[in-house]
């Protein structure tokens, strides 16, 4: 699987729009890139994926880039319930043999400030 | 739908001692696995099962057991416990052989003193 590249925190205004960036420039064709957040002492939520098209849902939306090196995770209203630490993480959809599973990394603390 | 549940909650136990923590999900996914979590780590996976009788190893599998007998249930055995094993457990469960959205549990945290 590519590796990641994240900030290890940021920090973003209560209702503001919060952009956390990921870099994964060694990304295969065939690999995704999926965003997780773990809320503290929580277990890790999954947020959303995407291969190459820009990407929305109720939660967020996913950018990437053309190129596909890297990403950008938006959570259009920011509130103090997003304080958490998120993951991004490149991988193939289904496994791919070997150790199934997803690698998380240290990922980025975000603070939402009141 | 309860989701992914594990049980208990919190655990302190001695060297030496051995121990099972359950995960059972109730959303008849095909693919469970175990992680583990030390403080300001990322997850790490131990072992996972894509169905019923088939398990394999993850990245960190010493010192850990597991068996899948059934469909919904998924039990992490710690055969001999040791205070590198002092972290906070999370079973997760998906679709298919892992695919995007994987549902985690809220966590087992383990002391092994």
């Amino acid at each position: 699987d590519a590796k990641t590249t994240q900030p290890p925190s940021m920090d973003c205004a209560e209702g503001r729009a919060a952009n956390l960036p990921c870099n994964h420039s060694t990304i295969s064709g065939n690999e995704y890139v999926y965003w997780y957040r773990q809320i503290h002492s929580q277990g890790p939520q999954y947020i959303i994926h995407g291969l190459k098209n820009n990407e929305t849902n109720e939660m967020a939306s996913l950018i990437i880039t053309e190129d596909r090196k890297s990403s950008t995770l938006i959570l259009p209203h920011a509130t103090l319930r997003d304080t958490a630490v998120y993951y991004c993480i490149v991988r193939v959809a289904n496994g791919g043999g070997g150790a199934d599973g997803l690698t998380f990394g240290k990922g980025t603390h975000l603070i939402i400030q009141p | 739908n309860a989701g992914v549940t594990q049980t208990p909650k919190f655990q302190v136990l001695k060297t030496g001692q051995s121990m099972t923590l359950q995960c059972a999900q109730d959303m008849n996914h095909e693919y469970m696995s175990w992680y583990r979590q030390d403080p300001g780590m990322g997850l790490r996976l131990i072992h996972y099962s894509v169905g019923a009788g088939i398990t394999d190893q993850g990245e960190v599998p010493n010192g850990y057991n597991v068996s899948r007998s059934t469909t919904e249930d998924f039990p992490l055995r710690l055969l001999s416990a040791a205070p590198s094993q002092t972290s906070v457990y999370f079973c997760a469960s998906s679709v298919g052989t892992g695919g995007f959205e994987q549902y985690f549990g809220p966590g087992t945290r383990l002391t092994v003193t």
